[in-house]
């Protein structure tokens, strides 16, 4: 069984990193395409970026300059680090995956963890 | 960025009834569009990928059609937990978008 499993700080402050890792279970994380997503509070669902193995990643132009994207295949983990937060990046944070049989679109997700930036 | 509008934004509809809900994209997608549904404090949920396949697990009623520029997600006949919020995605062209979602509640 598939499982994604985020995890990081709940809280961090304007003008700093928000990281995040995304443990995947009962799949092979060199096998797919692994992806983030967010969804401020009450809002929409918006892609950040994803990567593949150790592919350069893709992100979403809107966020590329503060986001990066990486793969740690011994520990079957990928992570997500954002600088420079601001108010507009609190949300929940998913981790997902694309299914290699779903034609590009999420078949499993992690829980989501929500990510508020505050002082 | 291909924009994806969904219509309508909420409905409200009783157990035993049949929804469509509408989604409108800036350009065409070819058959690169997929369904979610969302419920309260949960990731979304794969419902249909390529237009219409449903993924595995999902009750037959739920189906997905349409073509180029317009899709719909019918759900035949409600069930009591089929009150959620429900999400179209293109992945015809990166940065992957979202539609805004609709909402679906309990008449």
């Amino acid at each position: 069984q598939v499982q994604l499993q985020e995890s990081g700080p709940g809280l961090v402050k304007p003008s700093e990193t928000l990281s995040l890792t995304c443990t995947v279970s009962g799949a092979s994380i060199k096998s797919y395409y692994w992806t983030w997503i967010r969804q401020p509070p009450g809002k929409g669902l918006e892609l950040i970026g994803y990567i593949f193995d150790n592919r350069s990643p893709s992100y979403n132009p809107s966020l590329r300059s503060r986001v990066t994207i990486s793969i740690d295949t011994s520990k079957n983990q990928f992570s997500l680090k954002m600088t420079s937060v601001t108010a507009a990046d609190t949300a929940v944070y998913y981790c997902a995956r694309e299914g290699s049989e779903t034609a590009v679109s999420l078949d499993y997700w992690g829980q989501g963890t929500l990510v508020t930036v505050s002082s | 960025d291909i924009q994806m509008t969904q219509s309508p934004s909420s409905v409200s509809a009783s157990v035993g009834d049949r929804v469509t809900i509408t989604c409108r994209a800036s350009q065409g997608l070819g058959r690169w569009l997929a369904w979610y549904q969302q419920k309260p404090g949960k990731a979304p949920k794969l419902l249909i990928y390529a237009v219409s396949n449903l993924q595995s697990g999902v009750p037959s009623r739920f189906s997905g059609s349409g073509s180029g520029t317009d899709f719909t997600l019918t759900i035949s006949s409600l069930q009591p937990e089929d009150f959620a919020i429900y999400y179209c995605q293109q992945v015809s062209s990166f940065p992957y978008t979202f539609g805004q979602g609709t909402i679906l509640d309990i008449k």
